[in-house]
């Protein structure tokens, strides 16, 4: 299981975009990056998958270099709400996923 | 995304006593889920790997007659925590794997916090 490197902490101003940077240097041919909102006493949250380039959706865009051994989440425009704890994760065959510490935002007014 | 869903959503009980836990995926068949437990300001630990209709199979460290997990179908899998003591106090989350398609997705449901007096 590849293990994921990630900032503790971010700090933002509302309407700001955040990228937040995950390296993953072990990553597996088959493996996908996926990337989790984890809110207090909530289970995570899906935002993202990728394998390789660029992903986006509704929510975040997720940024693949060609080597893959990072990845960047960028959240556009973000509010108060998007105060959370942030996790990359990398998806293996088996399915298991190894919680790292994550990378706490804090959005501030 | 799939949505899962767990049950209860908090307990409270005395020690000695055993707890089951829920979790069902509740738009798509799940044949692996998985448990996590979470400490206040800690990352997610994983405790086992539930696959429908084998035994699960625990991760180092967790004892598997203490917590255990059965994968009855296809959408529900349950852990029981037996003779549950003040340190099993969790909140303890499960996930159910999409891989129907060309990713492979983990969601998540929302916890439950256990709390033993």
């Amino acid at each position: 299981l590849a293990k994921t490197t990630q900032p503790i902490s971010m700090d933002s101003y509302e309407g700001q975009e955040v990228n937040i940077t995950c390296s993953h240097n072990n990553i597996a041919t088959n493996d996908y990056i996926t990337w989790y909102q984890q809110f207090p006493s909530q289970g995570p949250r899906f935002i993202i998958q990728g394998y390789k380039t660029k992903v986006t959706n509704e929510v975040a865009s997720l940024f693949i270099p060609a080597d893959r051994k990072s990845s960047t989440l960028s959240l556009p425009r973000v509010s108060l709400s998007d105060t959370a704890v942030y996790y990359c994760l990398v998806t293996s065959n088996t399915g298991k996923l190894i919680f790292g510490q994550g990378t706490t935002l804090q959005v501030k007014p | 995304g799939a949505v899962v869903s767990q049950h209860p959503s908090w307990v409270i009980c005395k020690s000695g006593t055993s707890v089951k836990i829920e979790c069902r995926s509740l738009d798509f068949q799940a044949t692996t889920m998985f448990w996590y437990r979470q400490f206040p300001k800690q990352s997610l630990m994983l405790m086992a790997t539930s696959n429908e209709g084998s035994k699960a199979t625990y991760e180092q460290g967790v004892e598997k007659d203490k917590f255990l997990i059965n994968h009855a179908s296809l959408t529900l899998s349950t852990l029981t925590v037996t003779s549950a003591h003040p340190e099993d106090s969790s909140f303890y989350i499960c996930s159910a794997r999409d891989n129907r398609g060309r990713t492979d997705t983990q969601y998540f449901g929302p916890g439950t916090r256990l709390t033993v007096l």
